[in-house]
């Protein structure tokens, strides 16, 4: 199976910071990683496919990038709706699986 | 907009098996893959597996041997069988469509249910 490593797992970040937040993969997925936000008591939310591409709906502050093991979103300014666990996922193997999770509190 | 939405009971013994049923709404259930996804409390998202519209199926392999997913075109609706439950098996369980029809990743999800298993 593809393992996907997230870091951090835990961030506190204020209003208005740039936020990046990084999934390596245990193999190359060329560029089948998605992001997904996920808040207290909700399901998921999809924010990037295919590692750069912004759900339609989603706020231009949230970007990805990378391809091969290496991945990332950043938000380039943080909003009081964006504090939630953020999810990387990679959709390459028939064998589907999720990051660990990035927590982002409020400092 | 298509909706999904979970049922099935919030309890289950341990060794019975759990059964869940995700009805989609405004939207057909054909020309798509389906998904179920599971999250123990405070824990990650684990994917539990897909069925296509058509029948064709794809587990975890951590789970297969356990799991089963069927589709019932005429109901609009597919369903999760897990069998002999453990204590590890409780969790929230979310059905998702697929974003494209085929590309494995979800843009529509149920609310989520959480499912305990306990005696």
């Amino acid at each position: 199976d593809i393992q996907l490593t997230q870091s951090p797992s835990f961030m506190s970040a204020s209003v208005g910071d740039r936020v990046i937040i990084t999934c390596r993969a245990s193999r190359g997925i060329s560029s089948y990683l998605n992001w997904y936000q996920q808040k207290p008591g909700k399901a998921p939310k999809l924010l990037i496919y295919a590692a750069s591409n912004l759900q339609t709906g989603v706020p231009s502050r949230f970007s990805g990038s990378g391809s091969g093991t290496d991945f990332t979103v950043t938000i380039s300014s943080l909003q009081p709706e964006d504090f939630a666990t953020y999810y990387c996922q990679q959709s390459y193997s028939n064998f589907l699986t999720f990051g660990q999770g990035t927590k982002v509190e409020m400092k | 907009q298509v909706q999904l939405q979970e049922s099935g009971p919030g309890l289950v013994r341990p060794s019975e098996t759990l059964s869940l049923t995700c009805t989609v709404s405004g939207g057909s259930i054909k020309n798509y893959y389906w998904t179920w996804i599971r999250q123990p409390p405070g824990k990650g998202l684990e994917w539990i597996g897909y069925i296509y519209y058509s029948g064709d199926t794809n587990y975890n392999p951590s789970l297969e041997g356990r799991v089963t997913i069927s589709v019932d075109t005429s109901r609009n609706h597919f369903s999760l069988n897990l069998r002999s439950v453990t204590p590890a098996d409780t969790a929230t369980y979310f059905c998702a469509r697929d974003k494209d029809g085929y590309s494995f990743l979800w843009d529509s999800w149920g609310q989520g249910i959480l499912v305990t298993v306990s005696s």
